[in-house]
Order: C-alpha cells, then sequence, then structure tokens
C-alpha cells in the first residue's frame, strides 16, 4: 500500500502561472484535506473534503480551489500563482470513524 | 488562525535525557494529538488523547492533558539521536471535522 502520495514533490513557477497538486489515497478514507506550510506558522488549512463530490473552505482558501471527482483523489489548484503561495503543501486524509491523520511527503512549490 | 502552541520552540538534549514539550490551547477540545515530522517529510501521527483522559502512554511517549489550563505535555523518556525532528501537537475536531496545529517543536537529540 503506497498509503498517501503526492505528485509532483517540487515545482518552481513564475507569477502568474497556473498548476494543480494531486493527492492520491488507497486506504479508501473518506476525509481528504490540503495543508500549507510555512516557517514558524505550523500547517494552516486550505480546503477539505468529506466526501467524493464535496469540498468545503478551510482557513486560508484565497487564490486556491480543489476537486474531489473521485474518492482516491484530491487536486489543489492554483489558477494564478502569486510569491505569497510560496510554501510546502501537504495533504492528508483521514477515515470518517477515526480520528488521525495521514499525511502525503509533501509538495515544495516556489513562485518567482 | 492557530489553534495550539508548543512549548519552547526549540530543544537541544544529550542522548539519554528525557524530552518535555508544552501545548496550550485557547477553546474546548474533543481530543489532542501529537504529531512528529522529520526534516523534508510529511507529519507522522504519535498519539492521541480524549478530553476525558488525563495521562496517555506510547513506549517512551507520555502525554498529559489538563483541560482545565487547556494544555498537554508530550514526554519522551531516554531520547536517541533518531527522535530528533519537529513536534506538533493538533487539537479538535473544529467545524466539520478539521484540526489545527501548532507552530511545533523543533527537537535535537545530540548523540
Amino acid at each position: 500500500n503506497a498509503g498517501v502520495t503526492q505528485t509532483p514533490k517540487f515545482r518552481v513557477l513564475k507569477t502568474g502561472q497556473s498548476m494543480t497538486l494531486l493527492c492520491a489515497q488507497d486506504m479508501n478514507h473518506e476525509y481528504m484535506y490540503w495543508y500549507r506550510q510555512d516557517p514558524g506558522m505550523g500547517l494552516r488549512l486550505i480546503h477539505y473534503s468529506v466526501g467524493e463530490g464535496t469540498t468545503a473552505k478551510g482557513e486560508v482558501p484565497d487564490g486556491y480551489n480543489v476537486s474531489r471527482l473521485k474518492k482516491q483523489n484530491f487536486l489543489l489548484g492554483l489558477e494564478s500563482a502569486a510569491p505569497s503561495q510560496t510554501s510546502v503543501y501537504f495533504c492528508a486524509t483521514r477515515d470518517s470513524a477515526g480520528d488521525t491523520q495521514y499525511f502525503g511527503p509533501g509538495t515544495r512549490l516556489t513562485v518567482l | 488562525s492557530q489553534q495550539g502552541e508548543e512549548d519552547p520552540q526549540a530543544l537541544s538534549i544529550q542522548e539519554g535525557e528525557n524530552a518535555t514539550m508544552n501545548c496550550s490551547y485557547k477553546t474546548s477540545i474533543n481530543n489532542l494529538q501529537w504529531y512528529r515530522q522529520n526534516s523534508g517529510r510529511g507529519l507522522v501521527h504519535l498519539i492521541l488523547i480524549r478530553s476525558n483522559e488525563r495521562e496517555k502512554h506510547s513506549g517512551r511517549l507520555r502525554v498529559t492533558l489538563d483541560t482545565s489550563k487547556k494544555s498537554s505535555s508530550l514526554l519522551i523518556t531516554a531520547s536517541r539521536a533518531a527522535d530528533t525532528a519537529s513536534y506538533f501537537c493538533a487539537t479538535g475536531p473544529y467545524n466539520n471535522n478539521d484540526m489545527r496545529f501548532g507552530a511545533g517543536t523543533r527537537l535535537t537529540v545530540k548523540p
């Protein structure tokens, strides 16, 4: 079992470019989350999903969009990247019957 | 906004010593979890303590929770160099089951 995987691992964008980060899980978990991690800030929730076809805003959703067309995939999109979106992005999943979150390895994004 | 705040921000100890990290939070919670993050990696769940529990053990880890003070502590006994990592507390759930993470304590264990 791969657990939670994220694609790509690294990416450099220019301001204004768009990209999509992919999170895939093989644990059949209902809940999926996208976080960003910045130095000294801990993790902040961007968007999350409680099931296939549903998404909701988290703490810092501006500038991001998400989609959960399939239960195993959660996509995070940046339509027009800004330097303030330079960060490490983590995806996490959680079973609806549990409290533990399972994290992917992260995507390091730099916006120039 | 962050809910949990870890203290200290950084901690450096010798192998074999105990390491204690603290977490304070602001509002009522259902549970509090501790996660570890090795450099360049994702977070890994260590232990969960529910609001009706006061202490929990898992191997070399001991977690306490004081809901009256809205604080928790994580004790790692007989530390090893491999324990070097950042440790985060997460509290919740809030709204639709999301958790809030603190900024973490960076632990360095010197061999």
